[in-house]
């Protein structure tokens, strides 16, 4: 089946820093992945779309200059938390789809939670 | 009007029994359906999918669609405490199944 894979699991930083988290489709090209947060028991909330050679789609709140998508490859994309602070701490999922169309569902990745301190 | 709606829970069922997990959608155009899990502390993972009106079962798990209702459910049958977790429906939209949205989520407790 898809697999994703998402670096690092956890992360500790302290406020200001920058922090990279990858998201790789291992076994299949994703031209399209979601970034989602998630804060303890409330529901995912998508942040961006990102598309492979082009620049992600945001949602509205989401403020791009802080957290910067690249997806420079059909299996990669990387989402960086610039400037981190405490209120940035959650738990960050990303996921992909192998192909666009009706029937192709998300895959997630084990997700990445960062505490900022 | 919120695009995918489930009912929040908990929803509290004893060991062995049926549970019964509801979704609606707003957009009559929506093609595919999922069911995914997600673990206190995890990321979802995809259970079921359906994509045709009826009924899909695959184990313990039976997905039904009802497209004229705009109606999705999802039932566990001889549920087990490690079925205990949160339950999110997600429907394919837009012109070209591009959307991918995602309800709430309900959250199942399986009691012992």
């Amino acid at each position: 089946g898809a697999v994703v894979s998402q670096h690092p699991s956890w992360v500790i930083c302290k406020s200001g820093t920058s922090v990279k988290i990858e998201c790789r489709s291992l076994d299949f090209q994703a031209t399209t992945m979601f970034w989602y947060r998630q804060f303890p028991k409330q529901s995912l909330m998508l942040m961006a779309t990102s598309n492979e050679g082009s620049k992600a789609t945001y949602e509205q709140g989401v403020e791009k200059d802080k957290f910067l998508i690249n997806h420079a490859s059909l299996t990669l994309s990387t989402l960086t938390v610039t400037s981190a602070h405490p209120e940035d701490s959650s738990f960050y999922i990303c996921s992909a789809r192998g192909a666009a169309g009706w029937n192709s569902p998300l895959h997630f990745g084990n997700g990445t939670r960062l505490t900022v301190t | 009007q919120k695009e995918v709606e489930q009912n929040s829970g908990p929803l509290s069922v004893p060991e062995g029994a049926i549970a019964s997990l509801n979704c609606t959608y707003s957009d009559r155009g929506s093609q595919s359906f999922f069911w995914y899990r997600q673990y206190s502390g995890k990321s979802p993972e995809l259970i079921m999918s359906i994509y045709s009106n009826g009924d899909k079962e695959d184990g313990r798990f039976t997905a039904q669609l009802n497209k004229a209702s705009q109606y999705v459910s999802l039932l566990i049958r001889d549920s087990q405490p490690s079925d205990s977790a949160t339950y999110l429906c997600a429907v394919n939209s837009g012109n070209y199944g591009q959307n991918f949205v995602f309800g709430p989520g309900t959250r199942l407790s399986v009691l012992p």
